[in-house]
């Protein structure tokens, strides 16, 4: 099945910080999303998008399918941004990332 | 309701019992999702309805698992003859369509000894 891997697994940010998320799959896919999971577990799904760039607020993302990877930028990060964030591929089936694990500090 | 919901939120049970976790989704979402998070496995898709039926049931991890949905609406996951590995986060979420954003229930917690 498809590889999907995600970088970097943990990453500290001060707030107001940007940062980057990079998920990087095996194979071409028909889908791909990205989500956010808080610290007390609950998922959200933020982004569906197989190519192209997409924002809401002070998220964006962006896929670029030739060349099988996807980013998640977060600009002037909050505490409640902290948590995991998880992309996920969808191609014969639907794999997940391990996740970056995201800690913004006061 | 507000949003979906799931029960129980906590399952404790014995190897080799049957479990039956429920899901209902937000009235007038038309898919349905369940997911899997464990501490070995990490996030894992198990399958998604669309309506009441179920394209592709690849997902779920052996014939011991089944899911069914009726009314589009309320859905079940039944695991039969529980094993130790089936111990997880069991998730699901619902969307007014396929590729909508889906929204997610807070999970049922299974432990199985």
């Amino acid at each position: 099945g498809i590889q999907v891997e995600q970088s970097p697994p943990d990453l500290i940010l001060q707030e107001g910080a940007n940062s980057t998320l990079r998920c990087n799959f095996s194979d071409s896919v028909n889908n791909l999303q990205w989500f956010h999971q808080n610290p007390w577990g609950q998922l959200i799904n933020l982004f569906y998008i197989p190519s192209g760039t997409k924002q809401n607020g002070r998220l964006s993302a962006t896929t670029v399918a030739t060349e099988r990877y996807s980013l998640l930028y977060i600009s002037s990060s909050q505490t409640t941004d902290s948590g995991v964030y998880f992309c996920a591929v969808v191609g014969n089936d639907m794999r997940f990332g391990a996740g970056t694990r995201l800690t913004v500090k006061p | 309701g507000a949003g979906v919901s799931q029960s129980p939120s906590n399952k404790v049970t014995e190897k080799g019992k049957d479990v039956e976790l429920r899901c209902d989704p937000i009235s007038g979402h038309t898919a349905l999702y369940w997911y899997r998070q464990s501490l070995g496995q990490g996030l894992e898709f198990l399958i998604y309805f669309q309506g009441n039926s179920a394209p592709d049931k690849s997902g779920l991890p052996s014939d011991r698992f089944s899911a069914e949905r009726t009314g589009g609406s309320v859905s079940t996951l039944t695991i039969q003859r529980t094993q130790q590995e089936d111990s997880a986060v069991y998730l699901c979420a619902s969307s007014l369509g396929i590729q909508e954003t889906q929204y997610f229930g807070p999970g049922t917690r299974l432990l199985v000894l």
